[in-house]
Formats: structure tokens, sequence, C-alpha cells
């Protein structure tokens, strides 16, 4: 059964870093989104992306951060420099149509120290 | 803005017993609904969702749930708990209303715990 996979499974790194996290999602599906989960807190949404383009972001989403599918297959996420606050649970999601199940990935789990 | 409401963050059940999981939502349009599963140190699994028909929906592991449009719920049972529906839940929501692109927004999740 396809799924999506995310890479690396755990990044740790120092304050200010740059980091890219990832992902290859569900061959077939056009739709693909990124979301973060804050230990103990619930799952949020950070982007979409549609037809090359990111389609919505939330406020979360700022200027240190960016998306790109640079190749036809991954999907990845960029944060330009990283603050504690960043150290959550990333999760990558993809579907076939915007309305449809979304199926996540595994997650990276990203320590920033 | 669409919001999720998950009633109680902890639950525990004991084996055989009835798995009962709330969730209410607000939404300015019908929305689509969604239950997923995170066992521990794994990403999110749908268990089941709703998005037009048959407000009783039925999922995998024996899960099933209702939409109730009137009470803008659509809560999470299951009548046998097993030992391995130990795991957290989360409900979810899509705005519907023919949006091309739409992002699930999340309830706080709920952790079931399943006593021998």
């Amino acid at each position: 059964e396809p799924e999506v996979t995310q890479t690396p499974s755990h990044q740790v790194t120092q304050m200010g870093q740059e980091v890219i996290l990832r992902c290859v999602p569900i061959s077939n599906h056009l739709y693909f989104y990124w979301y973060r989960q804050i230990l103990g807190q619930k799952v949020e949404f950070l982007v979409s992306f549609y037809n090359n383009e990111i389609s919505e972001k939330s406020e979360i989403f700022d200027d240190q951060f960016s998306v790109e599918r640079p190749d036809g297959s991954n999907f990845t996420l960029k944060i330009r420099s990283t603050k504690l606050e960043d150290s959550a649970m990333y999760f990558c999601a993809s579907c076939g149509t915007g309305v449809d199940t979304q199926y996540f990935g595994p997650g990276t789990r990203l320590t920033v120290l | 803005a669409q919001s999720v409401t998950q009633l109680g963050s902890h639950v525990s059940v004991s084996e055989g017993a009835l798995v009962l999981l709330r969730c209410n939502y607000s939404s300015s349009v019908p929305p689509y609904l969604f239950w997923y599963v995170q066992y521990p140190n794994q990403g999110l699994q749908l268990l089941l969702k709703y998005t037009t028909g048959a407000t009783l929906v039925k999922g995998i592991n024996g899960f099933e749930a209702e939409f109730k449009k009137s009470e803008t719920s659509f809560h999470l049972t299951k009548p046998s708990a097993h030992m391995s529906d130990a795991a957290e839940y989360f409900c979810a929501v899509i705005q519907g209303g023919g949006a091309a692109v739409n992002k699930l927004t999340f309830g706080g999740g709920t952790r079931v715990l399943v006593k021998p």
C-alpha cells in the first residue's frame, strides 16, 4: 500500500541553524501539507501546497519557513534559522483531492538546542 | 473559522468495555469530519471519515462515528475495547462548501488507556 515517507525521523540542531525536512508524498497525489505538533499540544496546520505554489499558510508559517517540491517527488520544509520554539514533531501529508483523506507520514521530530 | 473540541484529554476504559470519545465542531458550512489515531511514536492513521450521505460511518478496527448536525457532534465509539486500542485519538474537520484545497483543523486529542 502506498505511503507517505519522511526523513529524517529525528533531527537535532542548534538554535539559528537551517534545517530541511524531507517528505515523499504518495505518487499520484496533488495536494501536500505540513503540520506540526508541539509536545503535549494539538496538531497545527502550517502550509498547503498545490500546483507548485502555496495555497494557504498559517500564522506560524512566517518568513523563516519555506516549502519546495524540487523534483516532482520530494516535498521539503525548510526552516532558515531555527528557534527553540520550533522544537516539535513535523508531519507531512498528501491527498489526491483537496477535500479527500489526507495521508500522513510518520513525522520528523525536530529538537532545537 | 472552524474549530474542534474534544471533551476529555484522557479516557480510561476496561478491556471489553464501551469506548466513547466525544467531538464537537463549529463550522460555517457543512464540514467533512475525520477521526485519526496516533499510536506511540507513529504518525496519524485515518480511522474513519464523514463527507456526505449516511451519517453513521464505520471505520477500521471496529470503530464507528455518527454525524449529528443538530448537535454539531461526531462522537467516536467502539462497543468493546481491546488492549491494542490504547493510543491517542484526534477528531478533525475540513470546511466543506466546495473549497478546492483545505487544511485539517484538529481537536486537542484524547489519550485512551485500556485496563486489563
